[in-house]
């Protein structure tokens, strides 16, 4: 069964800092891999997805990811921190030929100082 | 025009009642989820519905029913409540296709008192 593994619980940033949040999952087949943001008090959003192509994929509000399959990973980053990205950050992985089970990590608190 | 709609937003009830939690999507899709935030932000899922038929039946105590009436709606039954049960629970829709990417609904804040 797939499973996500985000290593990074709570990670504290100043504006104009660069992010990196590590997203790793498990599942040796095809996959779909997605990154969500929950803003507090509020729903889950798609900050960006990858099925296939390209494995640089870019996304809304400057975050992009990098699919490296050698290494089951699905890295998000953006260049410059904004405070207005203090949010949760859920990484997430759909095996499209297994289940349609969509798993979510456990989730990276991501808190920017102004 | 809300793709994904969950009612009601806030639920405070006592142990041991029977609640209702509705969900319904305009999307199209064939594809229904009902998810379980915790108090750490872990979201578990707990069923997938495709089409009307149930899916995915995570190991979810069988206090809790889902209840699928047509594919646009998922509605999850919970009987007798337990405190444990506090929790935001978000329901979600997704289409089978190249990239099953799930949009939420604004989440039901459940708390058992």
């Amino acid at each position: 069964a797939q499973s996500v593994s985000q290593h990074n619980h709570h990670v504290i940033l100043s504006e104009a800092a660069s992010l990196e949040l590590g997203c790793n999952y498990s599942y040796g087949g095809t996959v779909n891999l997605f990154w969500y943001v929950q803003y507090p008090g509020q729903h889950l959003q798609l900050l960006l997805k990858y099925f296939s192509g390209d494995p640089l994929v870019k996304g809304i509000k400057g975050f992009e990811a990098e699919f490296i399959k050698s290494k089951f990973s699905f890295n998000l980053r953006k260049p410059s921190v904004q405070w207005s990205d203090t949010a949760e950050y859920f990484c997430a992985v759909n095996a499209p030929h297994l289940d349609d089970k969509i798993i979510f990590g456990k989730g990276t608190r991501l808190h920017i100082l102004p | 025009d809300t793709a994904v709609s969950q009612t009601p937003k806030y639920l405070v009830t006592q142990m041991g009642n029977d609640k209702s939690i509705k969900c319904e999507q305009n999307l199209g899709h064939d594809t229904m989820y009902w998810y379980k935030q915790d108090s750490k932000k872990f979201l578990k899922i707990m069923f997938s519905y495709n089409n009307k038929e149930l899916i995915i039946n995570e190991t979810v105590p069988n206090r809790f029913s889902p209840k699928s009436p047509d594919k646009a709606h998922l509605n999850l039954h919970i009987n007798s409540l337990e405190l444990g049960d506090s929790a935001v629970y978000f329901c979600a829709s997704s289409q089978v296709g190249r990239a099953r990417e799930a949009f939420f609904g604004q989440g039901t804040r459940l708390t058992v008192v």
